[in-house]
């Protein structure tokens, strides 16, 4: 059964670098994900794609301080150099045949 | 610039029916499949389902949880989604939001509130 875990929550402090995971379960781990931003009140702004080679697409004006990486069914997304802003919740996606997913979610908390 | 406004949300009783619509603007409408989320208060986001182009013969898949009462329909002439929900249950309350196909551009969200 496809799914993906997320852990619910993280925290890093402002100006410094943090790794949020999402794992795909066992038997998937080639697919594809994306990774969505939601800040508070506020609807999903999409981040990236991420396959599992490794490649990714970064949605429009995304800043550079996002970045994503992956390693088997291991999917990360790295925020650098932590703003007030970057706090929010983030969900990372996948897809199969007539089927879409979404992990829990991580709150991520920006001290 | 890509626009997608999600409008038609408000309070309906259990068991009753809404239709949401999504209108489209900045992209190729008609060559892209378009999905439905939503997410309850406090919770995590949930696809309800979409609808292919029509390349794809409109093929439509839906979330368990809604298949039999949701139906997801389009009018590409008007770049237009829409989501049907009849047999609504207190659990269908929740913001719903519009997205095109790879989920790069997201709506605002519409509320849909299922009380008596």
């Amino acid at each position: 059964q496809l799914v993906l875990t997320q852990s619910p929550s993280a925290s890093a402090s402002l100006g410094a670098s943090v790794k949020l995971t999402c794992t795909l379960s066992s038997g998937h781990s080639s697919y594809a994900i994306a990774w969505h931003q939601q800040q508070p009140e506020k609807g999903p702004r999409y981040l990236m794609s991420l396959k599992s080679d490794g490649s990714h697409s970064k949605g429009d004006g995304i800043p550079d301080r996002f970045s994503g990486s992956s390693s088997g069914a291991e999917h990360y997304l790295t925020i650098s150099s932590l703003q007030s802003e970057d706090e929010a919740d983030y969900y990372c996606q996948t897809w199969g045949i007539g089927i879409v997913l979404f992990g829990g979610g991580t709150k991520l908390t920006v001290l | 610039e890509v626009q997608l406004v999600e409008s038609g949300g408000g309070l309906v009783q259990p068991g009753g029916s809404l239709k949401l619509s999504c209108a489209a603007s900045g992209f190729s409408f008609s060559g892209s499949a378009m999905h439905w989320v939503r997410q309850a208060s406090g919770k995590g986001l949930e696809w309800v389902g979409r609808i292919r182009g029509k390349a794809n013969s409109y093929a439509t898949a839906y979330a368990a949880s809604v298949k039999g009462r949701f139906t997801i329909s389009r009018d590409d002439s008007k770049n237009t989604a829409f989501l049907q929900m009849n047999s609504l249950k207190t659990e269908d309350t929740a913001v719903y939001y519009c997205t095109q196909e790879h989920f790069d551009y997201w709506g605002q969200g519409t509320l849909v509130t299922v009380s008596s």
